[in-house]
């Protein structure tokens, strides 16, 4: 069965440090990759996606995540944080197993992400 | 991007009745529509998959004669807990995607909702 790795359960930084979250995937057919954000009480919010392609991929608000195949990852990055960026991230992955393009998505237990002003 | 709206946000019921929450994808027709549970600092669980005009797919160990799907339409989905107990108070939120020409969309989730059975 697929499963998603996210081993930080909870980071803190600094407001304008750096960021990276990292998200390990079962190995599968050609994954697709996802990054999303939960603000308390709310619903998720695509940051990112990856299907084909670039593996560096760039999302909303200033994040990038990279692809590495041979590292079965895509970690979630980005150079300087906002007291804004407090929230819940979740990493997920879905396998195209018939290769018609239809998915199962399978998510990570997320990461909470503290930041100190 | 595709907008994904959940209603109502927040619901307090009573023990033993029924309560109806409503997914509407509002500038798409969904191929798909998902309903997951989310228990506090856990991450989301997969209730129920559903596609207009057929039968939702329940996930093992969910029950399916207490929490009722209906996709009525590509841009309509309806969860209903049927009797319900305080134990079924959670945050329960849906999702939609759709087809373009090469494969399934990324889900576009609704803002959740609240409830709380006492």
């Amino acid at each position: 069965a697929q499963s998603v790795t996210q081993p930080d359960i909870h980071i803190t930084v600094s407001e304008g440090a750096s960021l990276e979250l990292r998200c390990n995937y079962s190995y599968g057919a050609t994954p697709y990759l996802f990054w999303y954000v939960q603000s308390p009480g709310q619903g998720l919010q695509l940051l990112l996606k990856y299907f084909s392609g670039d593996t560096l991929v760039q999302g909303i608000k200033g994040f990038e995540a990279e692809f590495k195949r041979s590292q079965s990852s895509f970690n979630l990055r980005k150079p300087s944080v906002h007291w804004s960026d407090a929230a819940e991230y979740f990493c997920a992955v879905g396998y195209d197993y018939s290769g018609a393009g239809s998915y199962q998505l399978t998510f990570g237990k997320g990461t909470k992400l503290s930041v100190i002003p | 991007g595709a907008v994904v709206s959940q209603h109502p946000s927040w619901v307090i019921c009573k023990s033993g009745t029924s309560v109806k929450i409503e997914c509407r994808s509002l500038d798409f027709q969904a191929t798909t529509m998902f309903w997951y549970r989310q228990f506090p600092k856990q991450s989301l669980m997969l209730m129920a998959t559903s596609n207009e005009g057929s039968k939702a797919t329940y996930e093992q160990g969910v029950e399916k004669d207490k929490f009722l799907i209906n996709h009525a339409s590509l841009t309509l989905s309806t969860l209903t807990v049927t009797s319900a107990h305080p134990e079924d108070s959670s945050f329960y939120i849906c999702s939609a995607r759709y087809r373009d020409r090469w494969r399934d969309t990324e889900a576009f989730f609704g803002q959740g909702t609240r409830l709380t059975v006492v």
